[in-house]
């Protein structure tokens, strides 16, 4: 079953402080993993994705850790700021899906950054 | 550029009715797709295309038509509307599936009592 799941389901972090939002899946043809941001009233954008040859990738603030073996990925954001204050969603796809690549969403993550 | 543009931005509709969910993109990408987004869902991929004149149905497309005329538009069509179609539907394209993201244009938000 091509399945993410993704937890927890709301997180509220102090301003500054790290947000971690965790994402498990069962297909191992799974070698593209995005997460997307979306803020209220927007669609979701690409933050940053990873492949399965590393085990992190980091983009400024933003940091996913890949466990193949363990079939987990995460997102981790340093030094949260309101801004960051967005839906966040975890997804996978096959390299191989024949006409068109179909990503699988994870159910996404609320994030809510405090003063 | 404005990317992926989507019209209207909500519409109430009342059950059996039928509208179309316009979706255009000016970044020749021939790729396409229709979500749902609905709650602690996540996002459901309704139907995609991969160029003009070619369409495939995603993991739920029933109560939903698509066309693909051109490169730029890919409109969703709901013939008898349900109310288990509120939700809020998202239209994205990409250049390419194995290595560029999804563009999202930012959404219909369609009710149906």
């Amino acid at each position: 079953q091509q399945q993410v799941k993704q937890s927890p389901q709301s997180l509220i972090v102090q301003k500054g402080g790290i947000s971690i939002i965790n994402c498990a899946y069962e297909n191992t043809a799974f070698d593209y993993f995005p997460w997307y941001q979306q803020f209220p009233g927007k669609g979701p954008a690409l933050l940053i994705a990873i492949r399965p040859d590393v085990s992190e990738k980091k983009e400024g603030r933003f940091t996913i850790s890949f466990n193949k073996s363990a079939k987990q990925f995460s997102l981790h954001i340093m030094d949260s700021q309101p801004g960051d204050s967005a839906t966040y969603f975890c997804a996978a796809s096959p390299r191989n899906t024949g006409t068109a690549s179909k990503l699988t969403f994870g159910t996404g993550t609320r994030l809510q950054v405090t003063l | 550029n404005a990317g992926v543009t989507q019209t209207p931005k909500f519409r109430i509709l009342k059950i059996g009715q039928s509208m179309t969910l316009q979706c255009t993109q000016d970044m020749n990408h021939n790729y396409m797709y229709w979500y749902r987004q609905d709650p602690g869902m996540g996002l459901k991929l309704i139907y995609y295309s991969v160029g003009a004149g070619i369409t495939d149905k995603g993991e739920v497309p029933n109560g939903y038509n698509v066309s693909r005329s051109t490169t730029e538009d890919f409109p969703l069509r709901l013939e008898l509307a349900a109310p288990s179609q509120t939700s809020v539907y998202f239209c994205a394209s990409s250049l390419d599936p194995l290595t560029s993201p999804l563009h999202f244009g930012n959404g219909t938000r369609l009710t149906v009592t």
